[in-house]
């Protein structure tokens, strides 16, 4: 199974700042990335996909980038809603993976 | 609006089986992969397999090949996930998720069913 590695767990981050959350694949998925964002006692979310676009209604402060094995995730200015857990995932080869999670705290 | 409505939290006993339902709305049922994933208390997420409602085809992560047995029923477009044998392992929460097979994400997720296994 291809492993996908969000080597940040935790950060931690101030509202108005920048931050960017990266994701590694074990190999190459192409663009075949989407990011997700967990809010406390909720479902995940879809923000990002195709590595780089924005899904419908999400603000434009979230963006993703990237392709074959680094991906990278990042809010422009971090607003207090946006605490959360964020979640890459491939689905270029069977089973699709999640990424362990990256829990954005906000100062 | 485009839903998927998970049945409530369950606490079964160590060994026994229950199944946990979703049912979709306001889509046409037959159209969309669905999919189910496992979150652990604390943990990522694990994805456990899918079904196309439209064939009644499925697919499993070879780790759940034996734990986890998907089904649908058009008429009432519900997806059915059955697990058995539930050890401590088998305590978490476990969604559906609809899988848009074009441009490939998972667009809608239910919220959830907390499967706790203890005696």
């Amino acid at each position: 199974d291809i492993v996908m590695t969000q080597s940040h767990k935790f950060m931690s981050t101030s509202v108005g700042d920048r931050v960017s959350i990266t994701c590694k694949a074990s190999q190459d998925v192409s663009t075949a990335v989407a990011w997700y964002q967990q809010k406390p006692g909720q479902s995940p979310k879809l923000l990002i996909y195709s590595a780089s676009y924005r899904y419908t209604g999400v603000p434009d402060r979230f963006t993703g980038s990237g392709s074959g094995t680094d991906f990278i995730f990042t809010i422009s200015s971090v607003q207090a809603e946006d605490l959360a857990v964020y979640y890459c995932q491939q689905h270029y080869i069977s089973p699709p993976t999640f990424g362990g999670g990256t829990k954005l705290e906000i100062k | 609006q485009v839903q998927l409505q998970q049945s409530g939290p369950e606490l079964v006993k160590p060994g026994a089986s229950m199944r946990i339902s979703c049912k979709a709305s306001d889509y046409t049922f037959t159209s969309y992969y669905i999919h189910w994933v496992k979150q652990r208390p604390g943990q990522g997420l694990e994805w456990i397999g899918w079904i196309y409602p439209g064939n009644v085809s499925t697919k499993y992560n070879e780790k759940f090949k034996g734990k986890g047995t998907l089904t649908a029923d058009k008429s009432s477009t519900t997806a059915y996930m059955q697990l058995s044998s539930l050890t401590s392992e088998d305590s978490a929460v476990y969604f559906c998720a609809r899988w848009d097979r074009y441009d490939e994400y998972f667009d809608v997720w239910g919220a959830g069913t907390t499967v706790t296994v203890s005696s």
